[in-house]
């Protein structure tokens, strides 16, 4: 069975803090993808990150990092001097081969920023 | 480039009457994905379509729930009758890679009210 798990549903940080948001996965297959989404309170998902399970090298983007940890079924994501536009509702998602590719999310990080 | 396009933004409907969702996927992505998203949780996927064909309606209640792509671009996602428990946001999202290798893009929803 495939399943993400996002054990904090809310986190408030003050602004330039960092923050890390955690994800945690459950899947079978050898391959497979790891998502980041973003959704504002717009409600609009916002695309942020793809990784595949062939590559656990870290990456950085800008003020967002993500460490992708195989041994620990890991996909954590951390967000570098917060500032208010990051606060959203942050979701981690799994992809896997011998499920069609069906995508599964989490239920979500409320992370608030503030000023 | 436009994004997924979705129409209405909201509905408000008496319970036991139908209703329809519209969705124009980005120009170009072949594959197109229906979501539900309830207050709090991450979006569960409905039906995916590769062009016009349904690979993936597992999820879909279809004693209520139709949806159809007939030209292969944009879809329709309809519920009748809908009932109170129906009362949720309708996603829409395309990708260019239907193996689930794609991120997925979304459009902002439809938000159902159901009375």
């Amino acid at each position: 069975a495939q399943k993400v798990t996002q054990a904090q549903t809310e986190i408030s940080v003050v602004e330039k803090e960092d923050v890390t948001l955690d994800c945690v996965y459950e899947t079978r297959d050898t391959t497979y993808y790891l998502f980041w989404y973003k959704q504002p309170p717009s409600g609009e998902l916002v695309f942020l990150i793809r990784r595949n399970s062939f590559d656990e090298q870290n990456e950085i983007s800008g003020r967002y990092s993500w460490n992708f940890q195989k041994s620990t079924s890991s996909f954590n994501f951390t967000i570098t001097a917060s500032q208010v536009v990051d606060s959203a509702v942050y979701f981690c998602a799994l992809s896997a081969w011998n499920t069609g590719n069906q995508f599964y999310f989490g239920t979500g990080t409320s992370l608030t920023v503030i000023p | 480039e436009a994004g997924v396009v979705q129409s209405p933004r909201y509905k408000i409907i008496e319970k036991k009457q139908p209703v329809a969702f519209w969705c124009n996927p980005i120009s170009g992505h072949n594959t197109l994905y229906w979501y539900l998203q309830n207050l709090g949780q991450g979006p569960e996927l409905l039906i995916r379509y590769e062009n016009e064909e349904a690979v993936d309606d597992s999820q879909l209640p279809k004693d209520r729930f139709s949806a159809e792509r007939l030209k292969g671009v944009d879809s329709t996602l309809k519920i009748q009758p809908a009932e109170l428990g129906d009362s949720a946001v309708y996603l829409c999202a395309s990708s260019l890679d239907g193996q689930g290798r794609g991120e997925q893009y979304f459009g902002p929803g439809t938000r159902l009210t159901v009375t």
